[in-house]
């Protein structure tokens, strides 16, 4: 099976800005969650998606949003971007009967 | 809310000994997952072992084994016969089932790096 994919990799923005990162999840997985991780702060969780519907949100502001597609792939955005967003956006799925979460390369956000 | 936490930010160990990782956590819930992830250098977060609080017996996958003591809220990772591709940092995460979902937790991670 191919693993988790996140597009794009890389990506600059200015502040004030929004962005939108995608991840497609393992096939059979229903579940996707997001996280963002920085050195001062680890792996913060963001927010879980399952069958189109959020499950679980963590403590970010409004600016944070997703969606899940019912292929189960999954989108962020952030709006109006600020210095602090810059981070490795990580996106994981999991089936729903061992909850072992598969994680994705990672999108590379930097604000400027 | 649940915390995990990693007391060891650094540690190092030579090639072909064995190093334990320690990992405590807090919760009240009682039926709960325990997980330890490995994020290589530049490379993505993948899987090492998992703990289903309800058993009793120790995770064990080739050279990685837990000790796993529900009572005291340790779950520490043992790596046997480490080896340079074990060089990573590694996570310990928690996780419980609600009705919201799947609820991860993750600690701060530790940074080992195996010496040649």
């Amino acid at each position: 099976k191919a693993g988790v994919t996140q597009t794009p990799r890389y990506l600059i923005k200015t502040r004030g800005q929004q962005v939108t990162l995608s991840c497609s999840p393992i096939s059979g997985h229903r579940s996707v969650s997001w996280y963002q991780q920085t050195p001062g702060q680890g792996l913060q969780f963001l927010f879980e998606y399952f069958s189109e519907t959020q499950r679980n949100k963590g403590n970010f502001p409004g600016r944070f949003s997703g969606r899940q597609f019912s292929n189960s792939r999954s989108e962020m955005n952030v709006s109006t971007l600020e210095l602090g967003d810059s981070a490795l956006y990580l996106c994981a799925s999991s089936f729903a009967a061992t909850y072992e979460q598969y994680f994705g390369p990672g999108t590379r956000l930097t604000v400027t | 809310a649940q915390t995990v936490t990693q007391s060891q930010p650094e540690m190092s160990v030579q090639e072909a000994e064995t190093v334990t990782l320690s990992c405590t956590y807090d919760t009240s819930e009682s039926n709960y997952y325990l997980f330890w992830y490995k994020q290589p250098p530049s490379r993505q977060m993948i899987l090492v072992i998992r703990q289903e609080a309800y058993k009793q017996q120790n995770a064990t996958e080739n050279r990685f084994s837990v000790n796993f003591q529900k009572a005291a809220k340790s779950f520490s990772l043992k790596i046997s016969d480490s080896q340079l591709g074990d060089t990573a940092m590694y996570f310990c995460a928690f996780m419980k089932l609600d009705n919201y979902g799947q609820n991860f937790v993750f600690g701060p991670g530790t940074r080992l790096s195996v010496l040649p």
